[in-house]
């Protein structure tokens, strides 16, 4: 059974970057046509994706998003990453990982999720 | 910009069918298929409806799901008071968008 789970920081000060890793264990990264995302939840509100990436590298972000944000692979370890830079208040959040379809806002399954907070 | 509207709140009692609307735009839910999420207080959201009308494994088929034009339904048949969460829908317009989410509450 295919399993996501989160893990970096629960804590980021102002104008920092904010790291996080997506562990994937059940099976490989690399052997399926998925894309593998990141949706984040603001306390009290609604999702919003931030973007996915291919076990190649491709990437696609969210245009809103898209100057502050990294995501990378690492297929040796079966893990995904996410770089958000520069990061505000606005940006605390539930952040989660999820296996993605691809261009299709089909995301399953999800991980637990992570609560990173922006404070100084 | 564009969005997927949903209403805020829904309500049903017990054995009740309710329907949850996510309306979009011809670029958006005209153009692709619409995924819904249920996602309880705490938890991380679930795949509950997906290509529009699709089941993913372990789903009752109290949950069923329907788009046209520009809109899509997700319909909650026999309704319980486990099924009180919130429920988001998703789609694909250069960008994945989620609905602002539903809260169902099962009176």
């Amino acid at each position: 059974q295919l399993q996501l789970q989160e893990s970096g920081p629960g804590l980021v000060k102002p104008s920092e970057t904010l790291s996080l890793t997506c562990t994937v264990s059940g099976g490989s990264i690399s052997s399926s046509s998925y894309y593998w995302g990141w949706i984040r939840q603001p306390p009290g509100k609604g999702l919003e994706w931030i973007g996915s990436i291919y076990h190649s590298g491709i990437a696609y972000y969210n245009p809103s998003l898209k100057s502050r944000v990294t995501i990378s692979v690492d297929t040796s370890e079966n893990q995904f990453s996410l770089n958000l830079r520069s990061v505000t208040a606005a940006d605390t959040a539930v952040y989660y990982c999820a296996r993605d379809l691809g261009y299709t806002g089909y995301f399953d399954p999800w991980g637990q999720g992570t609560l990173v907070t922006v404070s100084s | 910009q564009s969005v997927l509207t949903q209403p805020p709140s829904a309500s049903g009692t017990p054995g009740q069918r309710v329907t949850i609307s996510c309306s979009g735009s011809s670029s958006s839910i005209g153009s692709d298929t619409v995924n819904w999420y249920q996602q309880f207080p705490g938890a991380a959201p679930k795949l509950l409806i997906y290509s529009g009308r699709q089941r993913p494994s372990g789903v009752p088929d109290r949950f069923s799901g329907s788009q046209s034009g520009t809109s899509a339904s997700l319909a909650i048949s026999g309704l319980q008071s486990e099924d009180e969460a919130d429920y988001y829908c998703a789609t694909w317009d250069d960008n994945v968008l989620f609905g602002g989410g539903t809260k169902l509450t099962v009176l």
